[in-house]
């Protein structure tokens, strides 16, 4: 069955750096885009970007250029996002999410389970 | 600001119908998905695309759509139904995709 487990919770300082993984099992990592979601606290979902799987290619939404940084390991089957230069405002949960493509949508069909990264001094 | 919107909060009292909209001009040219969240857990999704609906998923939530509104509608609603609800699609460019701000549910 298809997962996606995610690393842990992260408190950090302003300014310092995290990376989240997300490790995929249950399917072919290079055949699916990866993408990632944010939701800060009380607030909705909001779209980050997308990484092309098999080319590596990212993309990346408005609001989310410069700092952030989708990255993979193939060979382990994970997709990576780095955020740097951390801010109190980057205190969210972060969901890495399948998306697929049926001819008709694109739709995100399987989560991880979210990192709660806290960036507090 | 999004361009999908969703009505804050919406109640239906337990057995009842609900429908949750959402409204954008992308949802002319592009389907909606849904998701629901509850707290501490992962989105899930609900429906998808052509309006369909993922195994394991009641066959009380049903998806439509008219116009630039996409609608999620719940038959029979659920005490855990109670969840945060997320419509999706495109954005109006088509090349990266766009959440509504989400509609609470409560069954009463």
């Amino acid at each position: 069955q298809v997962q996606l487990v995610q690393s842990g919770s992260e408190l950090k300082r302003p300014g310092a750096s995290v990376k989240v993984s997300c490790k995929a099992s249950g399917y072919t990592f290079t055949k699916d885009a990866m993408n990632w979601v944010r939701q800060a606290p009380g607030q909705g979902l909001e779209w980050m970007g997308w990484i092309n799987t098999n080319s590596g290619n990212p993309t990346y939404a408005q609001g989310f250029t410069g700092r952030f940084v989708f990255s993979l390991d193939t060979s382990v089957n994970t997709a990576y996002l780095q955020i740097s230069s951390l801010k109190a405002e980057d205190t969210a949960i972060y969901f890495c999410a399948r998306g697929l493509y049926d001819g008709y949508g694109y739709y995100f069909d399987y989560w991880g389970q979210g990192t709660l990264i806290t960036v507090s001094s | 600001s999004s361009e999908l919107t969703q009505d804050p909060a919406v109640s239906v009292a337990l057995g009842q119908t609900v429908r949750v909209t959402c409204q954008g001009d992308s949802l002319r040219n592009y389907y909606a998905n849904w998701y629901q969240l509850k707290p501490g857990q992962a989105p899930i999704l609900v429906i998808y695309s052509k309006n369909n609906r993922p195994s394991g998923i009641p066959d009380r939530f049903s998806g439509s759509s008219s116009g630039n509104t996409a609608s999620l509608t719940i038959t029979g609603a659920q005490a855990e139904d109670e969840a945060d609800y997320f419509c999706d699609s495109r954005d109006s460019s088509g090349n990266h995709v766009v959440f509504g701000g989400g509609t609470k549910l409560t069954v009463l």
